[in-house]
């Protein structure tokens, strides 16, 4: 069965580095994943695919502090700077054929 | 630009049925699979259903299989959902969703819109 893991919570201070991570089941190492930020009381929006080999491909307009990596089953998000506005929700997705499967998410919180 | 916007939300009583619609441009919409996800109040993601570019396959979460039925008009780039037989638990904002890559029946989302709330309630 396709599933996401996600830590639920992360922090660091302003202008500081946030390391996200996802974990892919058993069996799924090769698939890619993407990352969503969601800020409060708005819609999400993709941030990037990264793939089974730590590559990735960013959205439109993503800033250079966000950046993706993968290793084995996991795929990671870096946010490099912290900023206020990087304070929300963050979803981890992946998919097959026939299916999508997200992450039950990790709140960032900036101090 | 992609835009994507959703239409069709509101009150509904459980039983009840609603047509969500969702219009996008800026960009071939004829030549991309489109999804629907919903998110309830105070709650994450949660994937409901995919489309191919071409009409040619749906696919379902289990939690609406059989009452929801996705479909898309190429000609109006328009994609809609038709959700019959509501639940309270359905009660969700519903966002309309691009796949990043041309033609593929199996990837991840790009674009998304604005989203649409749905309320089932007596």
């Amino acid at each position: 069965q396709l599933v996401v893991t996600q830590s639920p919570s992360a922090s660091a201070s302003l202008g500081a580095s946030v390391k996200l991570t996802c974990t892919l089941s058993s069996g799924h190492s090769t698939y890619a994943a993407a990352w969503h930020q969601q800020q409060p009381e708005k819609g999400p929006r993709y941030l990037m695919q990264v793939n089974s080999d730590g590559s990735h491909i960013k959205g439109d307009g993503i800033p250079d502090r966000f950046s993706g990596s993968g290793s084995g089953a996991e795929r990671y998000l870096t946010i490099s700077s912290l900023q206020s506005e990087d304070e929300a929700d963050y979803y981890c997705q992946t998919w097959g054929t026939g299916i999508q499967v997200f992450g039950t998410g990790t709140k960032v919180t900036v101090l | 630009e992609v835009q994507l916007v959703e239409s069709g939300g509101g009150l509904v009583k459980p039983g009840g049925s609603l047509r969500l619609s969702c219009a996008a441009s800026g960009f071939t919409f004829s030549s991309y699979s489109m999804k629907w996800v919903r998110q309830a109040p105070g709650k994450g993601l949660e994937w409901v259903s995919s489309i191919s570019n071409s009409n040619n396959y749906m696919y379902y979460a289990d939690s609406v299989k059989g009452r929801f039925t996705i479909s898309r008009d190429n000609a109006k780039n328009s994609l809609y959902l038709q959700m019959n037989s509501l639940r309270a638990e359905d009660t969700a904002v519903y966002y309309c969703a691009r796949a990043p890559v041309p033609y593929s029946t199996s990837s991840g989302i790009d674009y998304w819109g604005q989203g649409t709330l749905v309320t089932v309630s007596s």
